[in-house]
């Protein structure tokens, strides 16, 4: 059974960088076609895709919040980290990490499944 | 990278038929085969629905359909039940390798 489970901390303040922290089980970020996608929710508001790595390393960032984005993995750790620099009360919101979908064929797609449950992130002096 | 457009609100009533429309643009829902659908309760992450335009995982009921016609997919949820009352959003894959989210059409069952 895949899990992801976010990590990190619930209040940032204005201007610093938020560290999260996604642990996986039930598969390895070792594995070719593996991948983990970060997602985020405004209050209110529409999910809003942030970054994706792959298992080769291969990275994908948001356009438009690709300079403050930075993410990695530590693969011994079943981890996955995001960082994001300058934050602001615009940052605020719930930061979801998610299992690049695939196929019991062993296909992997271009979707995300399962999420995790989220976490909570408030950015504000 | 812009947001898809969906719209903000649908309803129908039990047992009816309802169609959430998400427009993009030849760069990622008319260009792409991997557009899908989640679906998302109060307070809970998104649920895979619909992947791949038209398929759905196991699990998921067959009210649940999906489609797609030029730059515009779509989600069917047929005989409407209270519980599929929930956010829905949908998702593309774009020519440029990355993902774009739509923003999100809140269903109500009446």
């Amino acid at each position: 059974q895949i899990t992801l489970k976010e990590s990190g901390p619930t209040l940032v303040k204005p201007t610093e960088t938020l560290t999260l922290k996604c642990t996986v089980s039930g598969f390895s970020m070792s594995t070719t076609g593996v991948g983990v996608g970060w997602i985020r929710q405004p209050p209110g508001k529409a999910l809003e895709w942030l970054a994706f790595i792959y298992w080769d390393e291969d990275k994908r960032y948001n356009p438009s919040l690709k300079t403050r984005l930075y993410v990695t993995k530590d693969t011994s750790k079943n981890q996955v980290v995001l960082r994001m620099t300058n934050v602001d009360p615009a940052d605020t919101g719930t930061y979801f990490c998610a299992h690049r979908g695939w196929e019991n064929s062993g296909w992997f797609g271009n979707w995300f499944d399962p999420w995790g449950q989220g976490i909570l992130v408030t950015v504000s002096s | 990278q812009s947001a898809l457009t969906q719209p903000p609100s649908a309803s129908g009533s039990p047992g009816q038929s309802v169609t959430i429309s998400c427009t993009g643009t030849s760069n990622d829902v008319g260009g792409s085969s991997s557009v899908s659908w989640y679906q998302q309760h109060p307070g809970k992450a998104p649920k895979l629905i619909i992947y791949e335009v038209t398929k759905r995982p196991s699990g998921v009921p067959d009210r649940f359909s999906g489609s797609k016609s030029g730059n515009t997919a779509s989600l069917t949820v047929s005989g409407l039940q209270a519980e599929d009352e929930a956010d829905y959003y949908c998702c593309a894959f774009e020519v440029s390798n990355n993902f774009v989210f739509g923003g999100g059409t809140k269903l109500t069952v009446l």
